[in-house]
């Protein structure tokens, strides 16, 4: 069965600094990988994706994320953080070859921004 | 185009009263999910669907019930609640194709006293 684990409960960053929030994964198969990140009493939103191809994908609000396989992770980053990118971030992995549909979450980044 | 959509967004329930909680998508997605949020723990799977008439459990199934009559609403049940039921109630559907991830609701915050 698919899992991941993001062995960091929180992360603080200073403003305008490169700001780095690490997961890694297990699958049987192949992975496809997510970033989600929740601001404070809100759902979870959908921030990128890796399916396949590049391995560096680039998604919302500046965000990428690097895949890399023979390591097993998909650390997401952002080269300057500011104040609001503090939430709570979530890495999920659906194992393609698994027959059903469904993605495994870490347990969740809260990543504060300190002005 | 709403989206998910999780009704209501709070609710102060007694020890022993019951309630529902509706979720209802327009995307036409197949799978539907129940998840609770508690401090700490990450999001926890209750209930999945994978289409209308069809339901599944996840994670921590006990104390809840769901039923998917229609493709587009998935009803969480508690049917005596618990104060280790407070929590925050997510709701989340996904499409068929494997590509795309998950749509999530806003939230049930949940308070059982």
């Amino acid at each position: 069965a698919q899992s991941v684990a993001q062995p960091e409960d929180q992360v603080n960053v200073a403003e305008g600094n490169p700001l780095t929030v690490k997961c890694t994964y297990s699958v049987s198969g192949n992975p496809y990988l997510f970033w989600y990140v929740q601001y404070p009493n809100r759902g979870l939103q959908f921030l990128l994706k890796y399916i396949t191809g590049d391995n560096l994908v680039k998604g919302s609000y500046g965000f990428e994320a690097e895949f890399n396989k023979s390591q097993t992770s998909f650390h997401l980053k952002k080269p300057s953080a500011l104040v609001s990118d503090s939430a709570l971030y979530f890495c999920a992995v659906r194992d393609i070859g698994e027959g059903n549909n469904r993605l495994a979450f870490g347990k969740g980044n809260q990543v504060v921004v300190i002005p | 185009n709403a989206g998910v959509t999780q009704t209501p967004k709070f609710r102060v329930l007694k020890t022993g009263q019951s309630m529902t909680l509706l979720c209802a998508q327009d995307m036409n997605h197949e799978y539907m999910y129940w998840y609770r949020q508690d401090p700490g723990m990450g999001l926890r799977l209750i209930h999945y669907s994978v289409g209308e008439g069809t339901t599944a459990k996840g994670e921590v199934p006990d104390g809840y019930n769901v039923s998917r009559l229609k493709k587009q609403n998935f009803l969480l049940g508690l049917e005596s609640a618990a104060p280790s039921q407070t929590s925050v109630y997510f709701c989340a559907s996904s499409s068929a194709d494997r590509h795309y991830g998950y749509t999530f609701g806003s939230g049930t915050r949940l308070t059982v006293v």
